[in-house]
């Protein structure tokens, strides 16, 4: 079945270390995105990517990085400058601007 | 891009129909309305779409007015399962980003 995969679940760290959280779609969509939730919060778009190769930031990517060097793979790294990455990380992809995203299932980042 | 309001929250009777408003009332005219609906700890999940007319699927109908500034999701016959959050977004012109407010938590009752 095609669909978008969110690993791992959860994921601890401790202050200052980078992690790196991996999104993964086989649905050939060219379009992927990384939102941020806080708890009883609406998403947040972090970074966005409309084709391999290429991204934009969005409202809130300071602290965070991304690559987008093939089409099936979004990774996000949470690097130590972000000052509060405790969250709940969401992955999404999308063929194009008339279609419905695709999300995944999530990961929950605690920082320790 | 253009921003939408929904009620915090609802309260529903099982079986019964939920109605679930939305304004949009900065929507242009080429963007598309959306509904989502997120399960505790979940990732979002597609309900349904449009643009001008009405539309239903096998989850919901979406009634847009006329001057397309709001919008009802309706579930038809509520279920428990039914009780998320339910999001109301807005595409913009670039149709690549998605902007999600604080929704609507719809809790249905027995």
């Amino acid at each position: 079945d095609g669909g978008i995969t969110q690993s791992p679940k959860y994921l601890f760290r401790k202050e200052g270390q980078n992690v790196t959280l991996s999104c993964e779609q086989n649905l050939n969509h060219d379009a992927m995105y990384w939102y941020r939730q806080d708890p009883g919060q609406g998403l947040r778009l972090i970074y966005y990517s409309q084709i391999v190769n290429d991204f934009q930031k969005g409202d809130i990517a300071e602290g965070y990085s991304v690559s987008r060097e093939k089409k099936e793979s979004f990774p996000l790294t949470v690097t130590s400058a972000q000052k509060n990455p405790t969250a709940f990380y969401l992955c999404a992809s999308s063929r194009d601007k008339n279609y419905g995203y695709t999300f995944g299932s999530g990961t929950r980042l605690t920082v320790v | 891009d253009a921003k939408t309001t929904q009620p915090p929250s609802m309260d529903c009777a099982e079986g019964r129909a939920a109605n679930l408003p939305c304004n949009h009332s900065t929507i242009s005219g080429n963007e598309y309305v959306y509904w989502y609906r997120q399960i505790h700890s979940q990732g979002p999940q597609y309900i349904i779409h449009g643009l001008k007319n009405n539309e239903t699927n096998e989850m919901a109908s979406l009634i847009i007015t006329e001057d397309r500034k709001s919008s009802t999701l309706i579930l038809p016959h509520a279920t428990l399962r039914d009780t998320a959050v339910y999001y109301c977004i807005v595409l913009n012109n670039a149709g690549n980003m998605l902007t999600f407010g604080g929704g609507t938590r719809l809790m249905v009752k027995p």
